[in-house]
């Protein structure tokens, strides 16, 4: 049974940065193929991909927030870290993190996290 | 990075309607395109993959077509449980992107 479950801080103020972690059972991150991605959501908004780690140690980051992020993982931990950096109040979102690598040619996110609230604010 | 549209945003719909929602990819991605389906609260879930392969456990009156640009959902007779947003993702090359999303609500 695949799960994936994030944790961090609820509240981060402005300029600081934000350190998250998913967790994860049911699949390892040595295994060929394996990948997990961050994905986040702002209230009433849409989703955003933000960066994904491989199995390999490939890692890959949004344009647009990729001087800010840095994705790392401790597999024996079965965890995936994402920090960024210099939060603003925009980053406010509830932050998931999910799988892809089942078919890896085609990359879809076939388990996701629960997420987690993050809120940017002094 | 590869700009994905939707249409509508929203619509409204009875139970046993024929829907259909449509993306759009900025520039061809083959057939590298996700559906996923997100309720109030929860997680995105994945309806269909490579952009017509039901995800195992999702019923049939879901259904994924296109190449290309240009690709549709379709649900063949929405049920309760389909109210929701619906969001096409391209995993044809990282950045992956959303679409901004079709939510389906009760005419």
């Amino acid at each position: 049974q695949v799960t994936l479950k994030e944790s961090g801080p609820a509240l981060v103020k402005p300029t600081q940065t934000l350190t998250l972690t998913c967790t994860f059972s049911g699949f390892s991150l040595n295994t060929y193929g394996m990948r997990v991605n961050w994905i986040r959501q702002a209230p009433g908004k849409a989703l955003e991909w933000l960066a994904r780690i491989d199995w390999d140690d490939d890692k890959f980051y949004s344009t647009s927030l990729k001087t800010r992020l840095t994705i790392s993982k401790d597999a024996s931990k079965n965890q995936v870290v994402l920090t960024m950096t210099n939060m603003d109040p925009v980053d406010t979102a509830r932050y998931y993190c999910a799988r892809s690598g089942e078919q890896i040619v085609w990359a879809y996110f076939d388990y996701w996290g629960q997420g987690t609230l993050v809120t940017v604010s002094s | 990075d590869i700009p994905m549209t939707q249409s509508p945003s929203s619509l409204s719909a009875s139970v046993g309607d024929r829907v259909t929602i449509t993306c759009r990819a900025g520039q061809t991605i083959s057939n590298y395109l996700n559906w996923y389906q997100q309720k109030p609260g929860k997680a995105p879930n994945l309806l269909i993959y490579a952009a017509s392969t039901l995800q195992t456990g999702v019923p049939s009156r879901f259904s994924g077509s296109g190449s290309g640009t240009d690709f549709t959902l379709t649900i063949t007779s929405l049920q309760p449980d389909d109210f929701a947003t619906y969001y096409c993702q391209q995993s044809y090359v990282t950045p992956y992107t959303f679409g901004p999303g079709t939510k389906v609500d009760i005419k």
